[in-house]
């Protein structure tokens, strides 16, 4: 089946610090990869997506590049800013199934 | 601007009570879904619903029960809540036909306490 392991937090990071959340699925046949983003109070948002190896999703200086040799899905930001304080969730989906599995989450503090 | 409204943001109940937690989506979606979010577990599926008065479980069913009467709605009903039934719930939405590659869209939660 499928399933997906995310890096286990919470993670505090200080502004402007380099980000990387790790992600790693197993799927039968071909996945779509997912992040998601909750922010305090909120439901969870699309942050972006990638549907075929070797894309990179990317959207708000945050980007991930899917990655069939090592069945990843890394998060990366460059420069994390306060407002980046929020959940973050890798998720799958695969062609033929409408659910979307989804990792525990992954909490993110950025401290000023 | 698209949208998945929730009945309520805070919900306090008591044990044994029937509960109802109503969502509703603008964007025609043929797909709903109502998932619990607890600390350290993630998102859990309880159910879908691809059409109207169509489901299917998910991975945690037990000790609740589904409607949609109509595309726009979905309603999950615990028939006797209990406090383990004390969590974050999350609705959301798809299109049908792109099977797991498109986005999911969500409410923004509803947080029942049961006492």
């Amino acid at each position: 089946g499928n399933s997906v392991t995310q890096m286990e937090g919470p993670v505090t990071l200080s502004e402007e610090a380099f980000l990387t959340i790790n992600c790693t699925y197993t799927a039968t046949g071909y996945p779509s990869l997912f992040w998601y983003v909750q922010y305090p109070g909120e439901g969870l948002q699309l942050l972006l997506k990638a549907t075929k190896a070797d894309d990179k999703g990317s959207n708000k200086g945050f980007e991930a590049t899917y990655r069939k040799e090592t069945t990843s899905f890394h998060l990366e930001k460059g420069s994390v800013q306060v407002s980046d304080s929020a959940v973050y969730f890798c998720a799958l989906g695969t062609v033929g199934n409408e659910k979307l599995t989804f990792g525990t989450g992954t909490r993110l503090t950025i401290i000023p | 601007d698209v949208k998945v409204t929730q009945s309520s943001r805070y919900l306090v109940k008591r044990t044994g009570e029937k509960v109802f937690l109503e969502c509703v989506q603008d964007m025609d979606h043929e797909n709903m879904f109502w998932y619990r979010q607890d600390p350290g577990l993630g998102l859990r599926l309880i159910y879908f619903s691809y059409d109207v008065k169509m489901k299917e479980k998910g991975d945690i069913p037990e000790g609740y029960s589904v409607s949609r009467e109509k595309k726009e709605r979905f309603s999950l009903i615990l028939e006797s809540a209990s406090t383990n039934q004390t969590s974050m719930y999350l609705c959301a939405s798809s299109p049908a036909g792109t099977g797991g590659t498109d986005t999911q869209y969500f409410g923004p939660g509803t947080r029942l306490t049961v006492l």
